[in-house]
């Protein structure tokens, strides 16, 4: 079976970084994604990565290790409204996203 | 801006009444579809529409019937639900479907409530 694996609930301080990790078991892949959900709000889209490596986007980066079959979202400098789910999405071979069932952020002052 | 519209954000429904989901994009995207999300599981993907065509029907019960008029507008019509069915319920659209890098543009969401 398909599976992707991400921690249910992380806590960390504001001004901190934090790392959500994201393991995947798919039929194939063909890019992760990850994306941020506030509560009560649609999911936004924050990365996709395809090829091996760190992607940098101000105060966010995800990397992508294929060979291991794992991601992280690296979250830099938080802040109060980094609080929210991320969920983690694959692609697999059929081209069909495979979805994680979200890390919740909990940001403390 | 999400450009992606869902209506109501919240219904509270009996078992044996009727009501439908209604979803507008306004981004001139090809493909539209329905999630559902419940407390702490992955999204299942419920339904995909591609150039008004549904592609998809991931087993989903009868009681929940699709509909695309057009390439905007997307329904999701409601009968004789269950409990278990209480949920959020996402409308999601892409530019294109089935293509990698392809990222969905999603609706807040109709949090339904099936007593």
């Amino acid at each position: 079976g398909q599976n992707i694996d991400q921690p249910t609930e992380m806590t960390a301080t504001e001004g901190a970084i934090v790392q959500i990790n994201c393991t995947y078991q798919t039929s194939g892949f063909n890019g992760l994604f990850w994306y941020q959900q506030h509560a009560g709000e649609a999911p936004t889209f924050l990365s996709y990565n395809v090829l091996d490596g760190l992607e940098e986007k101000g105060r966010f980066s995800s990397f992508l290790s294929r060979s291991k079959g794992y991601s992280y979202l690296l979250l830099k400098e938080l802040q109060m409204k980094d609080s929210a789910s991320y969920l983690c999405a694959v692609t697999d071979s059929n081209y069909q996203l495979i979805w994680g069932a979200g890390t919740k952020l909990i940001i403390k002052p | 801006e999400t450009g992606v519209t869902q209506t109501p954000r919240h219904l509270v429904m009996g078992m044996t009444n009727k009501k439908s989901l209604k979803c507008e994009q306004h981004l001139g995207h090809n493909a539209m579809y329905w999630y559902k999300q419940s407390a702490k599981k992955p999204l299942e993907l419920m339904f995909v529409y591609n150039f008004k065509e549904q592609t998809e029907n991931n087993s989903v019960p009868s009681r929940f019937s699709p509909e695309c008029p057009n390439s905007s507008h997307l329904f999701l019509h409601l009968h004789t639900l269950q409990p278990e069915d209480s949920a959020l319920y996402l409308c999601a659209s892409s530019q294109d479907y089935e293509l990698s890098g392809e990222k969905l543009f999603f609706g807040s969401g109709t949090q339904l409530s099936v007593l």
